[in-house]
């Protein structure tokens, strides 16, 4: 089966750096998504991990190691905006496709 | 804007009650997927169509449905409402079903917000 873990809250400082982190269990693996929710709003993709490594976007970056089901989302220069929440994702192998299965989700403050 | 809609925006119903919520995916995604995301909860993943066939269940309820039709809008059907399914519901699109080792970016319409009373 699947389980993703992610710490359920974070605060940080307008102008810093964070790190969010995302250690998930699965049969196989096809894959990490990134992606951010503003409350009451659409989720929206940020990113998506295929091979180890970083892959940066901006002041967004993402990390993913496969062989220990690790991955984080770095987050630079931090602003107000940025405060929302983050949700870690991967795809589970099912009757032939891929169903994305979300972590709860990880609250991000960001304060002046 | 995703480019997947979703009506209503806002649903208030009592227990006992039916309900229908509609989604429109982008244009030219033959797939569907629809989320529930209660009160400070993750997104749980429902049910996916593509191309007006079920493809992947999750936690659906029994008391839920939901169908894909020839144009490929979507609705997801929820009847006996308890309050406990106050919830968020989103509907997602993507290109394809996300074949096995595939990529399926997935896009959020902006949500139902049910509001069972």
């Amino acid at each position: 089966g699947q389980n993703i873990d992610q710490p359920t809250e974070m605060t940080a400082t307008e102008g810093a750096i964070v790190q969010i982190n995302c250690t998930y269990q699965t049969s196989g693996f096809n894959g990490l998504f990134w992606y951010q929710q503003h409350a009451g709003e659409a989720p929206t993709f940020l990113s998506y991990n295929v091979l180890d490594g970083l892959e940066e976007k901006g002041r967004f970056s993402s990390f993913l190691s496969r062989s220990k089901g690790y991955s984080y989302l770095l987050l630079k220069e931090l602003q107000m905006k940025d405060s929302a929440s983050y949700l870690c994702a991967v795809p589970m192998f099912s009757g032939g496709y891929n169903k994305l299965i979300f972590g709860a989700g990880t609250r991000l403050a960001v304060h002046p | 804007d995703s480019g997947v809609t979703q009506t209503p925006k806002h649903l208030i119903t009592a227990t006992g009650q039916r309900v229908t919520l509609r989604c429109s995916p982008r244009s030219g995604d033959l797939s569907v997927y629809w989320y529930q995301q209660s009160l400070d909860q993750g997104l749980q993943f429902l049910i996916q169509y593509y191309n007006g066939e079920e493809r992947a269940k999750g936690n659906i309820l029994e008391r839920f449905s939901a169908q894909q039709f020839p144009d490929l809008h979507s609705e997801l059907n929820l009847s006996s409402l308890e309050l406990g399914d106050s919830a968020l519901y989103f509907c997602a699109s993507s290109p394809d079903p996300g074949l096995a080792g595939g990529y399926n970016e997935q896009f959020f319409g902006p949500g139902t917000r049910l509001t069972v009373l």
